[in-house]
């Protein structure tokens, strides 16, 4: 079946520019979560969506990002006014939420970079 | 704050040797632990994951790893590894409370030679 897929898979923006990053997850899966991944920094949790409860924000860098999900599927990550250290992969996942443990699969991510 | 260990940052192997890449973690309670592996030019995927039971848990394309509770640890391995092996591999964890982020190790690049 389909994956996890995130558009654009390339982004190059200009310092002070905003960006939205989307994420599509699998159908049917009802968590939805974004990471970061960069050199330095490895890979860091930014922002969770579990159905219909308030998003876990506790991960996001700086008030500059945001993110929603809409309708319980797509979710669009915001990065406003861009800095050069924004520049990363950002990855989407998305896991079932069935109750117990559960299994996170990853989309291809966004390459962002800010020039 | 949990956190995740990998201690080998580079790890450089001929083909048909023998691999185990360490991970320990440092959450007191109930853990899920996963390896994910990063194929150049690809996404991650996942490799293998312990949720509860036999603590010797097999994976995709003849990986292993053993859960040690007392250790803390999560080590990968693989008896004879293949030049396709040539990856990043990241092990995760997240609490047993319900679905929780994963927290990862920074990764362990393996570079296999002929």
């Amino acid at each position: 079946g389909a994956g996890v897929s995130q558009s654009p898979s390339n982004k190059v923006t200009e310092k002070g520019k905003d960006v939205e990053l989307r994420c599509d997850p699998i159908s049917g899966h009802t968590a939805l979560y974004w990471y970061r991944q960069s050199l330095g920094q490895g890979l860091e949790f930014l922002i969770y969506f579990q159905g219909n409860s308030a998003p876990d924000k506790s991960g996001l860098p700086s008030d500059r990002f945001s993110a929603e999900r809409t309708g319980g599927s797509v979710s669009t990550l915001t990065i406003q006014r861009t800095q050069q250290e924004d520049s990363a992969v950002y990855l989407c996942a998305s896991s079932l939420s069935a109750g117990g443990p559960d299994t996170q699969y990853f989309g291809p991510g966004t390459r962002l970079t800010v020039l | 704050a949990q956190s995740v260990s990998q201690h080998n940052h580079h790890v450089i192997l001929s083909e048909a040797a023998s691999l185990e890449l360490g991970c320990n973690y440092s959450y007191g309670g109930t853990v899920n632990l996963f390896w994910y592996v990063q194929y150049p030019g690809q996404h991650l995927q996942l490799l293998l994951k312990y949720f509860s039971g036999d603590p010797l848990v097999k994976g995709i394309k003849g990986f292993e790893a053993e859960f040690i509770k007392s250790k803390f640890s999560f080590n990968l391995r693989k008896p004879s590894v293949q030049w396709s092996d040539t990856a990043e591999y990241f092990c995760a964890v997240t609490r047993n409370s319900g679905n929780t982020p994963l927290v990862f190790g920074k990764g362990t690049r393996l570079s296999v030679i002929a």
